[in-house]
């Protein structure tokens, strides 16, 4: 069981790049959600899901596409990449009234 | 929109004195969770309050959810070195959506 992965944990991009961060469970959780980390901000949801199929936005969606194909997976994607997206993203799925998070993926947008 | 507020931002204490972080909400929360994160780590999961006053008891760590539900605390008692790190609570909006706080920072002397 390796609950909640993210690929990639580092990444550096330049202004205008595309990029997709990957997240993964095997938990068959329904509830996966998108999470930001900035310094002294704590963490804000960008997107989440309540199951395949099902997406809506967070408190902070604009420059982020999600879709949700399968229960397992659900990739983050990075239209245009600007340098107020650098942070900490973390990817969580829900279950049992418990939320699981991912590693991380540290962003570097130059 | 909802806010969840948290203080102190950051408490430096020496090992073996107690701690505590506050949590506050501009409205009545369904529920309240805290998550701890370890520096470079991922948040995890602790405990989630439902019920008007209740105070539940991890070791030496304990959770107290307010009377009007608004407000929440967390109490550790003779810090530990393994003690360290971010502290966050989070309840949910209307729509169910987790909003955080900007979590309390812990460091122990030794």
């Amino acid at each position: 069981n390796a609950g909640v992965t993210q690929t990639p944990k580092f990444q550096v991009l330049k202004t205008g790049q595309s990029m997709t961060l990957q997240c993964a469970q095997d938990m068959n959780h329904e509830y996966m959600s998108w999470y930001r980390q900035d310094p002294g901000m704590g963490l804000r949801l960008i997107h989440y899901s309540v199951g395949a199929g099902i997406t809506d936005q967070g408190e902070v969606p604009n420059g982020y596409n999600v879709s949700r194909s399968t229960t397992e997976d659900f990739p983050l994607r990075l239209l245009s990449a600007a340098p107020s997206q650098t942070s900490v993203y973390f990817c969580a799925s829900t279950g049992s009234k418990t939320q699981y998070f991912g590693p991380g993926t540290r962003l570097l947008v130059l | 929109g909802q806010q969840v507020m948290q203080i102190p931002q950051y408490q430096h204490v020496q090992e073996g004195e107690d701690f505590t972080t506050y949590c506050n909400s501009s409205t009545t929360l369904s529920n309240i969770q805290w998550y701890k994160q370890r520096p470079g780590g991922h948040p995890v999961f602790l405990i989630q309050l439902v019920k008007s006053g209740e105070v539940k008891k991890q070791k030496r760590l304990t959770f107290q959810f307010g009377e009007a539900k608004k407000n929440s605390s967390l109490h550790i008692t003779a810090t530990q070195t393994t003690d360290v790190g971010t502290y966050f609570c989070a309840g949910p909006t209307r729509g169910n959506k987790l909003v955080f706080g900007a979590g309390t920072i812990l460091r122990v002397k030794s």
